[in-house]
């Protein structure tokens, strides 16, 4: 089985910093790979995923991660982030070709100070 | 399109007590899921199943059963509550049919359930 882990469980920045969410993930096959983001009392939607190609992914708010499949990470970055973006992040992984199952992390809440 | 909801949004159970869970998914996706999502633990997945008619055990089946009689309907079944059940769960689809490549999970809003 796949094992996802997110080291920080918390992080906070303030409003217009820099922020990284880490990621890594367990595995010795070509996985995809996602990104979901949770917001207060929701469920999770995607915020972006790699499948294959280009290991540069980005979403439509800003957002940005890189498959690197030599240190095992998809990290998750934002070159300056809003308020809206204070919620839960999860990381996830899926085997290639498609299993059954998805593994998520534990989770990383991010908190924008104003 | 209502993609995936789920049924109740709430219940407060007491210990003993049975209760179902429904999930529909209005996207004419193969395969859903049930997850529970607890602090500090992320998502662990409860059941799943790859197509109507078939279910399979997560990696935290106990105490749980679950039944895909139609393809748009996932229902998952508590038979005997216990507290440790206290939890937000979480129903979600994926891979529509027809060779059609497509990983992403969509997911339900979430049942608060909460074992007195």
């Amino acid at each position: 089985a796949q094992s996802v882990t997110q080291l920080d469980s918390q992080v906070p920045v303030f409003e217009e910093a820099p922020v990284e969410l880490r990621c890594n993930y367990s595995s010795s096959v070509s996985v995809y790979l996602f990104w979901y983001v949770q917001y207060p009392n929701q469920g999770l939607q995607l915020l972006l995923k790699y499948l294959s190609g280009s290991t540069l992914v980005e979403s439509i708010n800003g957002f940005e991660a890189e498959f690197n499949k030599s240190q095992t990470s998809f990290h998750l970055r934002k070159p300056s982030v809003h308020i809206s973006d204070t919620a839960e992040y999860f990381c996830a992984v899926s085997e290639v070709p498609p299993g059954n199952q998805f593994y998520f992390g534990t989770g990383t809440s991010l908190t924008v100070i104003p | 399109n209502a993609g995936v909801t789920q049924t109740p949004k709430f219940r407060v159970l007491k210990t003993g007590q049975s209760m179902t869970l429904l999930c529909a998914q209005d996207m004419n996706h193969e395969y859903m899921y049930w997850y529970r999502q607890d602090p500090g633990m992320g998502l662990r997945l409860i059941h799943y199943s790859v197509g109507e008619g078939t279910t399979a055990k997560g990696e935290v089946p106990d105490g749980y059963n679950v039944s895909r009689l139609k393809k748009q309907n996932f229902l998952l079944g508590l038979e005997s509550a216990a507290p440790s059940q206290t939890s937000v769960y979480f129903c979600a689809s994926s891979w529509p049919s027809a060779g059609v490549v497509e990983e992403t999970q969509y997911f339900g809003p979430g049942t608060r359930l909460l074992v007195l």
